[in-house]
């Protein structure tokens, strides 16, 4: 079973800054299967990035996705408001079918 | 619009069942791989099953193997998720969700809570 480790467990920041998140897997991903989402207190978690860089429908550019091999990347470019909140990776395996995610990265404000 | 919406969760005794059903809107159902995804209180997000389009293939994460089975009904676009022997560790919200695009989780009901416990 692949792993995914994301880091930092938490990233303090200001409204205006960048939000680098990483997402590390214990072996290689396709990147076709590698996705990101968001989740708001009391929300069911929202799909931002599939196949590693592809943003979902009506997902603002400011969030850019990247990685490839054991090493994924999401960038906030600017923090909005309303981006504070929890940030999963999540990985496809083919064979058998599974999914897993990481343990998530709460961004918060400073 | 896209609309999944769960129900059938509650409080139920160790060793109990309950059933989880999800109504599918807005897109075409039997074309679309399904999925329970779920989220202990406090806790990061684990998938639970899948299913494909036809039902032709399932597949439950090994936790839940012999307690759970995922099943649809394409005729009434719905979802379900048989759940028996439960325990404590499956108290959880339980996620329809949509597979889209590389298998990701495109679209997610609202939830619904399990509570396992005497």
């Amino acid at each position: 079973e692949i792993v995914l480790t994301q880091s930092p467990g938490t990233l303090s920041l200001s409204p205006g800054e960048r939000a680098t998140l990483f997402c590390r897997a214990s072996q290689s991903v396709s990147s076709s299967y590698l996705a990101w989402y968001q989740q708001k207190p009391g929300q069911a978690p929202r799909l931002l990035i599939s196949g590693a860089s592809s943003r979902a429908t009506g997902i603002p550019d400011r969030f850019s996705g990247s990685g490839s091999g054991t090493d994924f990347t999401l960038t906030i470019s600017r923090l909005e408001p309303e981006d504070f909140a929890v940030y999963y990776c999540q990985q496809y395996g083919r064979s058998p079918p599974g999914w897993t995610f990481g343990q998530g990265t709460k961004v918060e404000i400073k | 619009e896209v609309q999944l919406v769960e129900s059938g969760g509650g409080l139920v005794q160790p060793g109990g069942s309950l059933r989880l059903s999800c109504a599918a809107s807005g897109f075409t159902f039997n074309r679309s791989w399904m999925s329970w995804v779920r989220q202990a209180p406090g806790k990061g997000l684990e998938w639970v099953a899948y299913i494909k389009q036809d039902a032709s293939e399932t597949y439950h994460v090994d936790s839940v193997k012999g307690r759970f089975t995922i099943s649809r009904d394409n005729a009434k676009n719905s979802l379900y998720l048989q759940m028996s022997s439960l325990r404590a560790e499956d108290t959880a919200i339980y996620y329809c969700a949509k597979n889209g695009a590389g298998a990701a989780f495109d679209f997610w009901g609202q939830g619904t809570l399990v509570t396992v416990s005497s």
